[in-house]
C-alpha cells in the first residue's frame, strides 16, 4: 500500500531562518507530486508540482522554492523565512496527469513563523 | 484570476439530516474533486466529478459542466461527518492547478 509522509510534523521558526519541509511517497512509482499552503483559515493554494525527477513548476509565487531530488521525494525551502510564510503546508501525490486523477495528501506540516 | 466560491461557509445540522453543498466556478472546467478536511487538517478526497452524477456511500456529487457548478448531498448525516468540505477545480493556463473553494464548515449536532 502507498503511504505518503511528511516532516516535521510542526515546527517554529524565526525570520529570516532557513526551511526545509520534506515529503516521501512510499509504495508508488513515478507519482506527480504537489505542494500546497493554507493560512490559518485561509484557503488552500497550489504552490509547486513536479511530474519528474529534477523538474518542479511553480505555481504561486511565495518566496519559496521546491526540489525533487529523488522520484519519491519532493522538498519545499527558503533560506529566509518571512512571517507570511506562517501556515499549513500539504504534500499531495497523484498517478495521473494534473486533475485527471485523486490526488491523495500527506498529514501535512505546521509552521509558525515568529 | 480563476475561482471557486462555495456556500454556505457553515452550515449545522441535527444527525440524520441531510446536506447540500453548493459550489460554483468562475470558469467552466470539467475538473471537479470534493475533499473532506479534518478538524486536525489532514485532507480527504472525497469524489472525483468531472461531470454528471457519481456516488460514494452517502455521499452524492453532481457536476454541471455548462452551469459551472457542482454540488455534494450528504445524506443521513453522521456526528462524524463534521468539518470542513473543500470543492476544487482543475485550470491550466501554462502551468496546472487545482484551485481550492474557502470550504464549508460542517457541525453536525447529536
Amino acid at each position: 500500500a502507498q503511504t505518503i509522509h511528511q516532516w516535521p510534523v510542526a515546527e517554529i521558526k524565526a525570520v529570516g531562518s532557513p526551511l526545509s519541509l520534506g515529503c516521501t511517497i512510499k509504495g508508488k512509482s513515478s507519482p506527480n507530486l504537489y505542494w500546497y499552503w493554507q493560512a490559518t483559515g485561509g484557503t488552500l493554494q497550489q504552490l509547486f508540482y513536479s511530474i519528474t525527477v529534477g523538474q518542479v513548476e511553480s505555481v504561486v509565487q511565495l518566496n519559496l522554492s521546491a526540489s525533487r531530488p529523488k522520484d519519491d521525494q519532493f522538498i519545499l525551502s527558503t533560506e529566509k523565512l518571512l512571517l507570511s510564510h506562517s501556515g499549513f503546508y500539504l504534500c499531495a501525490w497523484s498517478l495521473g496527469w494534473g486533475n485527471q486523477d485523486t490526488q491523495y495528501f500527506g498529514p501535512g506540516t505546521r509552521l509558525l513563523v515568529l | 484570476e480563476q475561482q471557486v466560491q462555495q456556500s454556505p461557509a457553515s452550515l449545522v445540522l441535527q444527525e440524520a439530516e441531510n446536506a447540500e453543498l453548493q459550489c460554483s466556478f468562475s470558469i467552466f472546467t470539467n475538473q471537479v474533486q470534493w475533499f473532506y478536511q479534518r478538524p486536525g487538517g489532514r485532507l480527504v478526497s472525497l469524489l472525483y466529478n468531472p461531470s454528471g452524477t457519481k456516488q460514494s456511500g452517502r455521499l452524492t456529487s453532481t457536476t454541471v459542466i455548462k452551469e459551472r457548478r457542482s454540488s455534494l448531498h450528504i445524506s443521513s448525516s453522521q456526528i462524524t461527518d463534521s468539518g470542513t468540505y473543500l470543492c476544487a477545480m482543475g485550470f491550466s493556463s501554462g502551468s496546472w492547478q487545482l484551485i481550492f473553494g474557502s470550504g464549508t464548515q460542517l457541525t453536525v449536532m447529536p
